[in-house]
């Protein structure tokens, strides 16, 4: 059966250091791989999408997420954190040609000053 | 502005009881969907539909419906209310077609069952 697995749930760096968010998928065909931030008490926000061709994305706010077939992997990168990143982070898998999304437990990003 | 309408932002309900979350979106998408956002299980799909008079069960259908009668609306009916059921839901629609494209989401819905 299809999921995603974002190992940690929480992760805290400080500002102006770079991040990666770690992202593994299964699923049996070619996957539609999202990420969403959720800042608090908002709804979600697309960051970036996969679908096919280069594989590292570039996305909204200065993310790129790198997909690796081999490993299953789409990880999200910054190469540096500002106080406003601070939020939940979810990545996702766009399945019956994305009929649906199937999603990831989320990690909580905190920015240290 | 153009997006995913939810109302209302906020709900409490007595158990037994019944309510209508509603979602409306204005963008013509084909594929509406229903999740439920509990802390630390991400989200998980309630319902979904790819068009007018289509809809199928997700990951947890249990204690939900839906239609879906137009384009633009995709109610999610709680039948009689349970505290399992506290949680946020959020409606989310995108473009058949365009399997990349990307779900828009609306802000939500925060249902407190006592």
């Amino acid at each position: 059966a299809q999921s995603v697995t974002q190992p940690d749930i929480h992760i805290t760096v400080s500002e102006g250091a770079s991040l990666e968010l770690r992202c593994n998928y299964s699923y049996g065909a070619t996957p539609y791989l999202f990420w969403y931030v959720q800042s608090p008490g908002q709804g979600l926000q697309l960051l970036l999408k996969y679908f096919s061709g280069d594989t590292l994305v570039q996305g909204i706010k200065g993310f790129e997420a790198e997909f690796k077939r081999s490993q299953s992997s789409f990880n999200l990168r910054k190469p540096s954190v500002h106080w406003s990143d601070a939020a939940e982070y979810f990545c996702a898998v766009g399945i019956q040609g994305a009929q649906k999304l199937v999603f990831g437990q989320g990690t909580r990003l905190t920015i240290n000053p | 502005n153009a997006g995913v309408t939810q109302t209302p932002k906020f709900q409490v309900l007595k158990t037994g009881q019944s309510m209508t979350l509603q979602c409306a979106q204005d963008m013509n998408h084909e594929y509406m969907s229903w999740y439920r956002q509990d802390p630390g299980m991400g989200l998980r799909l309630i319902h979904y539909s790819v068009g007018a008079g289509i809809t199928d069960q997700g990951e947890v259908p249990n204690g939900y419906n839906v239609s879906r009668s137009t384009t633009e609306d995709f109610p999610l009916r709680l039948l009689s209310a349970a505290p399992s059921q506290t949680s946020v839901y959020f409606c989310a629609s995108t473009k058949a077609g365009t399997p990349n494209y990307g779900y828009t989401f609306g802000s939500g819905t925060r249902l407190t069952v006592v």
